[in-house]
């Protein structure tokens, strides 16, 4: 079975892009996770969806940052205009709480680079 | 205070050590607790879910202490294959939400 696949897997872009990255979760799990981790600031949550409704989006740090999910197999967090310090890993993960765990999938990850 | 903390390290050990990592967290109210753990430039992969009673599986033993909101890995007869970042995740209780706040991470690098 397909873990969480996520695109690109590098990106490198310059300062006032406009940068997206792709989420697909693991099929059947109804809460999805965005996350940022950097050196500094470590595993950051964003924002999280469940049945593709957004349910708290308090980490995401500023206006520049959007997320969506249009269906259950497919999540896009962007980023317009990009800056440098948002270079970072960016993950998504899935999870199934109807399995009575708590257990988040993650997926390999887009790393970021901002010039 | 961080919801998760841990000692950052890095532990360094020779191979054949035993190893304890510890972490504390902030709210009594979390039910749920693993340890993940992280490859250099790779996804945090769950290692082991934590209980109450402690569990174990192989050279990995965990423990929790809900009376003191403290949670240890233990790994036995270390491996080269076990240097990598240990993470402490506990869920976040409000709401059933299913989110997880994680530590920072304590590096562990075995050596030969």
């Amino acid at each position: 079975d397909a873990g969480v696949i996520q695109s690109p897997r590098h990106e490198v872009t310059e300062m006032g892009q406009e940068v997206t990255l792709r989420c697909k979760p693991i099929s059947g799990h109804d809460y999805l996770f965005w996350y940022r981790q950097t050196m500094m600031r470590g595993l950051e949550l964003l924002i999280y969806f469940n049945n593709n409704v957004p349910i708290d989006d308090s980490g995401m740090p500023e206006d520049r940052f959007s997320a969506k999910m249009p269906n259950a197999s497919f999540s896009t967090l962007k980023i317009q205009p990009s800056e440098p310090r948002d270079s970072a890993v960016y993950f998504c993960a899935s999870n199934d709480r109807g399995s009575s765990t708590d257990t988040q999938y993650f997926g390999p990850g887009t790393r970021l680079t901002v010039l | 205070r961080k919801e998760v903390e841990q000692d950052p390290g890095p532990f360094n050990v020779p191979e054949g050590a035993t190893v304890a990592f510890n972490c504390t967290y902030s709210n009594s109210a979390s039910q749920s607790f693993f340890w993940y753990r992280q490859d250099c430039r790779k996804e945090p992969k769950l290692l082991m879910s934590v209980y109450s009673s402690g569990n174990e599986d192989g050279r990995f033993t965990a423990q929790l202490n809900r009376a003191s909101q403290y949670i240890s890995l233990l790994i036995r007869d270390s491996k080269l294959s076990d240097s990598a970042t240990y993470l402490c995740v506990v869920n976040a209780p409000s709401g059933n939400t299913g989110k997880l706040i994680f530590g920072q991470g304590t590096t562990l690098q075995v050596k030969p």
